[in-house]
């Protein structure tokens, strides 16, 4: 099973800050995708294919990376961005990472 | 719009049965590969099974592996979970989810396992 680490576990960023969370696999993967989740709200999809925007998501949001190591960057914090951060890797069974809870500061 | 709408969950003992719905509408059902993906209370997300849009193919993940049992009904476009011999570790919230990189999700359904 591949393991998917996310840093940091918790952050808080300012409005109007760039925001940087990173996304380690245990081995190569193809791909990954990008969820946020609100509060209990379902989760959503942000970013597919590594740096692919789903429709409706603000292109304050980017995805990037290769291999083991992605990252996921909202170039200007904004107060509706305050969730939970999700990657998943579909290379092998389905793993999502842990999580990074995003506070506005 | 796409709409999934998921159903028949509650309290169950622990080692009884119980079966999860996911009626699906604006879109063509039989065209999308589905899945569950589940969330304990507090924790974060757990792929829990996939089915190919003919049903022909089915995946689980280890842990529910001769246990869960995820089906279709294309011409009702409705996804199913059937759970069996259920754990307190199955206790979460279960989120039906369309196609292979869960484009889009239904609002979940509480399943609490408990004596």
């Amino acid at each position: 099973e591949i393991v998917l680490t996310q840093s940091p576990t918790t952050m808080a960023a300012s409005p109007g800050e760039k925001v940087t969370l990173t996304c380690l696999a245990s081995s190569s993967v193809n791909y990954i995708y990008w969820y946020q989740q609100k509060s209990s709200a379902s989760p959503k999809l942000l970013i597919y294919y590594t740096s692919s925007l789903a429709s409706g998501v603000p292109d304050r949001f980017s995805g990037s990376g290769s291999g083991t190591s992605y990252s996921l960057t909202i170039s200007s914090m904004e107060a509706e961005d305050a969730a939970i951060y999700y990657c998943l890797q579909l290379t092998s069974t389905p793993t999502f990472g842990g999580g990074t809870k995003l506070e506005l500061k | 719009e796409v709409q999934l709408v998921e159903s028949g969950g509650g309290l169950v003992q622990p080692g009884r049965s119980l079966k999860l719905s996911c009626a699906a509408s604006g879109f063509t059902f039989s065209n999308y590969y589905m899945a569950w993906v589940r969330q304990a209370p507090t924790k974060g997300l757990e792929w829990v099974a996939s089915i190919t849009n003919s049903g022909g193919s089915t995946y689980y993940r280890d842990s529910v592996k001769g246990r869960f049992t995820i089906s279709r009904d294309n011409a009702k476009s409705t996804l199913y979970l059937q759970m069996d011999s259920l754990r307190s570790e199955d206790t979460a919230t279960y989120y039906c989810t369309r196609d292979r990189i869960l484009r889009s999700w239904g609002q979940g359904v509480m399943v609490t396992v408990s004596s």
